[in-house]
Parts: C-alpha cells; structure tokens; sequence
C-alpha cells in the first residue's frame, strides 16, 4: 500500500470549513484514498473515500488531485464534535482485507 | 441497532494468565478484524477473518490466537499475555473485506502486569 503523510496536528475554529491534507505521492492507480476519524479513543468512524473523482456525503467532501497523489478532506462546517485524530488511508483493490492506519492528524476545533 | 460490542471493555491481568476478549457484531458481516492502538504507532491489524473458519494474519499476530467458529463472533485470544500487549484493542467489522465502510467496536484497553 502507498505511504501516506499527514501534518500532526491542525487547529480550526468553530463554523469554518476545516481541510486536511494528505499526501500519496506514491499512490497507484488500483488504490483508493479512505478517511477515517477517531474521537477520544473510541473505535474509529469511517468518513469517505474515493479513486480519482472528487466525492460528497452527508459528512465531508474528498477533493483528489488530477494526479492523485495528494487529497483534501473538508469539512464544511466544523463543529466541537469534530474534534478528533484523521486517518487518511490508501488501500489497494486486491488487499481489502487490511487497512493500514498512520498516525493521523489531529484536528481541533476551537470555539 | 447495528453494533460490533466488545467485552470486557477495560482488563488489568497479570503475565501469563490467558485472557478472552470477546467481539461481535449483529449486521451479518463476512469480515471481521482486530486491531490494536499503541502511542505514536497508531493502528495496527493483528488478525483478520474473511468468514466462518476462515482466518489470517495481519501486521502484528504474534502472541495471539483468534477463532470464527461463527459468523457473529471473533474472540481474540491472549494464550499468555506479556506487558507488550497492554495496549487498547478494538474488533472491526464489514459486509465484505472490500466494503468501503468497516464499523469499529467501542475499545477494549487492556493492561499487563
């Protein structure tokens, strides 16, 4: 699976759009980009993902390069509940059965 | 209400003395999983089951067992715990190991002594 880097952390403030960044330089072309978020030690929430189109869901939208080998996460309108650790992963077609988790940014909300 | 439940959700326990921590879930999912979360590693897959009987390793097995002798359950087993398994655990679950959305427990974090 391609390597993913992600700032340690990131601050936004309440109501304003939060973007996370991620990066698969290495990314190939059978390797989907997934969003994970992690509130407080709790068991991780699926967010999104996508291939190569830009994707939206009721949470967040995926914005993916032409080239794929970076994407932003938005979240729209961010709120205190959205306070938690981002994983973005890449995971290859053939290889469902494991999903590597780094060690994520962790955005905070600030009020 | 779709779950994956964990029990127990919290265990202090001494080296050596083997230990059960139960996973299941009630969405009839193929796929089910185990992972562990230890400080600036993030998370890590022990082991992974496609379906009933069929199960594999993932990145981190040793010192684990695991079982799917049904399709709801997928006990992760501590045959003899040592203090490098305290650690906080959580079973995860999907219809299919290719299905986008796998659904995590509420954490199991366990401690050696």
């Amino acid at each position: 699976d391609a390597k993913t880097t992600q700032p340690t952390s990131m601050d936004c403030a309440e109501g304003r759009a939060a973007n996370l960044p991620c990066n698969h330089s290495t990314i190939s072309g059978n390797e989907y980009v997934y969003w994970y978020r992690q509130i407080h030690s709790q068991g991780p929430q699926y967010i999104i993902h996508g291939l190569k189109n830009n994707e939206t869901n009721e949470m967040a939208s995926l914005i993916i390069t032409e080239d794929r080998k970076s994407s932003t996460l938005i979240l729209p309108h961010a709120t205190l509940r959205d306070t938690a650790v981002y994983y973005c992963i890449v995971r290859v077609r053939p290889e469902f059965e494991k999903l590597t988790f780094g060690t994520g940014t962790r955005l905070t909300i600030i009020p | 209400e779709a779950q994956v439940t964990q029990n127990p959700r919290y265990l202090i326990t001494v080296t050596g003395k083997k230990l059960t921590v139960t996973c299941s879930q009630n969405m009839n999912h193929e796929y089910m999983s185990w992972y562990r979360q230890d400080p600036g590693l993030g998370l890590r897959q022990i082991y992974y089951s496609m379906n009933v009987e069929v199960t594999d390793k993932g990145d981190v097995p040793e010192g684990y067992k695991v079982s799917r002798k049904e399709k709801r359950n997928f006990p992760l087993i501590l045959e003899s715990p040592s203090p490098n398994q305290t650690s906080l655990y959580f079973c995860a679950s999907s219809l299919y190991a290719w299905t986008e959305e796998q659904y995590f427990g509420p954490g199991t974090r366990l401690t050696v002594t």
